[in-house]
This record gives C-alpha cells, sequence and structure tokens, in this order.
C-alpha cells in the first residue's frame, strides 16, 4: 500500500527557520517524482514543486522559487520542504504527493500545518 | 489566479448529473493528461480521475471525466449528499514546466 506521512503541524514566529518532512513507503521511492502543495487557509490548492529523488532533479512554480527549498534523502525514502526565514503568510497546510512522472499527483500525504504567527 | 479556470460553484439534487468544467490552454490541457480531486473538508485532496477519463480502484462509476482540446470535464452522476465538497483540476504545463491546479469548484448537494 502506498502511504505519504507526514511530520507534524508546527507554530513559529516570522524569521525561523523551518523543515518538514513526507516519508514515502510501500512503493519504489526513487522512481517517482514527490511534490509539494500549498493550500492557504479558505483557499484552492497551489502547486509549489516537485523533486525526482533518483536523481534529485527539482522544478519550482515561479511563484515558490527561491522562497523555498525542495530537498530529498533517498536512503531513508523521506522528501523535504524548508523555509529559511518564515513569514506569516507562509501559514498554511502543506500536502505532499506522488507524482507519477511529470504529471499531476496520485497519492497524497495527510498535510502539514504550518503556523507563523508572533 | 489559476492557469486552468473552473465555475467557482455548482449545484445539484440528488440524483441529479452534475457536470463540473475545466478549462486551459495549448501548453497544459491540450498537450498533457487532466487529473481531477475530491477534497472533503477537513481532508487531503482524493484522487477521483487520472490521465483524462481512467478512474482508481474504489471510486465508483457514478465519476466520469472526459477531455476535448483545451478543455475537460468532470460528471457526477445519481448525486448524493456525500459528493458535497471541492473539485479540483489539474494538469502539467509545458510553457511553465510544472503542474497547475484549476481554482477548485464547491459543490452543494440542494
Amino acid at each position: 500500500e502506498v502511504q505519504l506521512v507526514q511530520s507534524g503541524a508546527e507554530v513559529k514566529k516570522p524569521g525561523e527557520s523551518l523543515k518538514i518532512s513526507c516519508k514515502g513507503s510501500g512503493y519504489s521511492f526513487t522512481s517517482y517524482w514527490i511534490g509539494w502543495v500549498r493550500q492557504m487557509p479558505g483557499k484552492g490548492l497551489e502547486w509549489m514543486g516537485i523533486i525526482y529523488p533518483g536523481d534529485s532533479d527539482t522544478r519550482y512554480s515561479p511563484s515558490f522559487q527561491g522562497q523555498v527549498t525542495i530537498s530529498a534523502d533517498k536512503s531513508i525514502s523521506t522528501a523535504y520542504l524548508q523555509w529559511s526565514s518564515l513569514k506569516a503568510s507562509d501559514t498554511a497546510m502543506y500536502y505532499c504527493a506522488r507524482h507519477e512522472g511529470t504529471t499531476s499527483p496520485d497519492y497524497w500525504g495527510q498535510g502539514t500545518l504550518v503556523t507563523v504567527s508572533s | 489566479q489559476s492557469v486552468l479556470t473552473q465555475p467557482p460553484s455548482a449545484s445539484g439534487t440528488p440524483g441529479q448529473r452534475v457536470t463540473i468544467s475545466c478549462s486551459g490552454s495549448s501548453s497544459n490541457i491540450g498537450s498533457n493528461y487532466v487529473y481531477w480531486y475530491q477534497q472533503l473538508p477537513g481532508t487531503a485532496p482524493k484522487l477521483l480521475i487520472y490521465r483524462n477519463n481512467q478512474r482508481p480502484s474504489g471510486v465508483p462509476d457514478r465519476f466520469s471525466g472526459s477531455k476535448s482540446g483545451t478543455s475537460a470535464s468532470l460528471a457526477i452522476s445519481g448525486l448524493r449528499s456525500e459528493d458535497e465538497a471541492d473539485y479540483y483540476c489539474a494538469a502539467w504545463d509545458d510553457s511553465l514546466s510544472g503542474g497547475e491546479f484549476g481554482g477548485g469548484t464547491k459543490l452543494t448537494v440542494l
């Protein structure tokens, strides 16, 4: 059974750094892209970027390029999304999702709620 | 502002058939597969349709997808109260070299 399990909710202050994780199981982690999707409170889904854990090839949406970093550690089947300096506007639910190639997601993680507040 | 355009809302009565549209361009829907997702309140999105018209196992055949040119549609027949949710279309965009979601359609079962 394919599963993506994300790290728990985070509460941070503006300016702090953060790295959230997504652990894949039940499939060959290095053979599928893993992406991240943002959902701000009461809003729709926004595609942020994807990484291919097999060779670390990474693509970003222009809206998120330079704002976040996507990485993966194939030795532990885990993908990451990180911020170096959080803003209040980063408050959102973040989902990781497996992609079958450069297409759209099939399996989704349960989501990680990030709250940034002073 | 989403590259893929969906109506913000749709509605129907139990048993009716409802369709939700998704309009794009030659660089996304016109040249790539369309996917559809259902998001119930407080939950992660769930895959409903992949590769334009394929249903994952476990998705009722009341849900169907189609694509023509640069537009796609999701049809829900035999509408049920538990279908009340947000629905999103998605496609890869070759110009952006990235994925795109529609803005989402809130389906209300009257």
